[in-house]
């Protein structure tokens, strides 16, 4: 049974990178049949998709975290990892990592249905 | 980026009640839409992908169905464990965007 989880500092500073990673156990990342995705969802708000890479490399950002965000993979680890810069107040969530399952269209179009097993959320705090 | 909204944003119902949540799309999004259930301090739990599949292992009571711009996910009876916030989420292009949420309370 494939679990993942979130680790990392709980709190950061304004204006520092905030850094997360998720680890992957009970199936290998260097499958072909998913992305790996990271969420967040603000004290008592709604969830906010952040992106995804696929074991590749690959990679793809909201527009509007795009410019702060990047998203690693490491297959020898089994993990990947989210690094979000220059970070304030207003990035204060919960973090999830999330897996999605991949299929291909009859186009050859990458496509998606849902984010099937999420890690349980770490909570972080940006504060000085 | 494709809006999600869904209604009610509340909803107050009694255990074997009916309960039916509509979330509604900005632009049509084929059958690209998920639902899930988050109970406080949890993660989000998948229930139904691609408009109205049945995840595995969901109870039967939970079902879905819409395309295009318009989907409901509906409880036929619900069941104390029932109680939680529901979000719909439409996987047609990038961001992935969220609705911003259905609370289920008791009555």
């Amino acid at each position: 049974q494939v679990q993942l989880q979130e680790s990392g500092p709980g709190l950061v500073k304004p204006s520092q990178t905030l850094s997360l990673t998720c680890t992957v156990s009970g199936g290998s990342i260097s499958s072909g049949d998913y992305y790996w995705s990271w969420i967040r969802q603000p004290p008592g708000k709604g969830l906010e998709w952040i992106g995804y890479i696929y074991y590749s490399g690959s990679t793809y950002y909201n527009p509007s975290l795009k410019s702060r965000v990047t998203i690693s993979v490491d297959t020898s680890k089994n993990q990947f990892s989210l690094k979000l810069s220059s970070v304030t107040a207003a990035d204060t969530a919960v973090y999830y990592c999330a897996r999605v399952p991949v299929m291909i269209t009859f186009g050859g179009v990458i496509v998606h249905d849902a984010f099937d097993i999420w890690g349980q959320g770490t909570m972080v705090t940006v504060s000085s | 980026d494709i809006q999600l909204t869904q209604s009610p944003s509340f909803l107050s119902a009694s255990v074997g009640d009916r309960v039916t949540i509509t979330c509604r799309a900005s632009q049509g999004i084929s059958s690209y839409l998920a639902w899930y259930q988050q109970k406080p301090g949890k993660a989000p739990k998948l229930l139904i992908y691609a408009a109205s599949t049945l995840q595995s292992g969901v109870p039967s009571r939970f079902s879905g169905s819409g395309s295009g711009t318009e989907f409901t996910l509906t409880i036929s009876s619900l069941q104390p464990e029932d109680f939680a916030t529901y979000y719909c989420q439409q996987l047609n292009s990038y961001a992935f965007t969220f609705g911003p949420g259905t609370k289920v309370d008791i009555k």
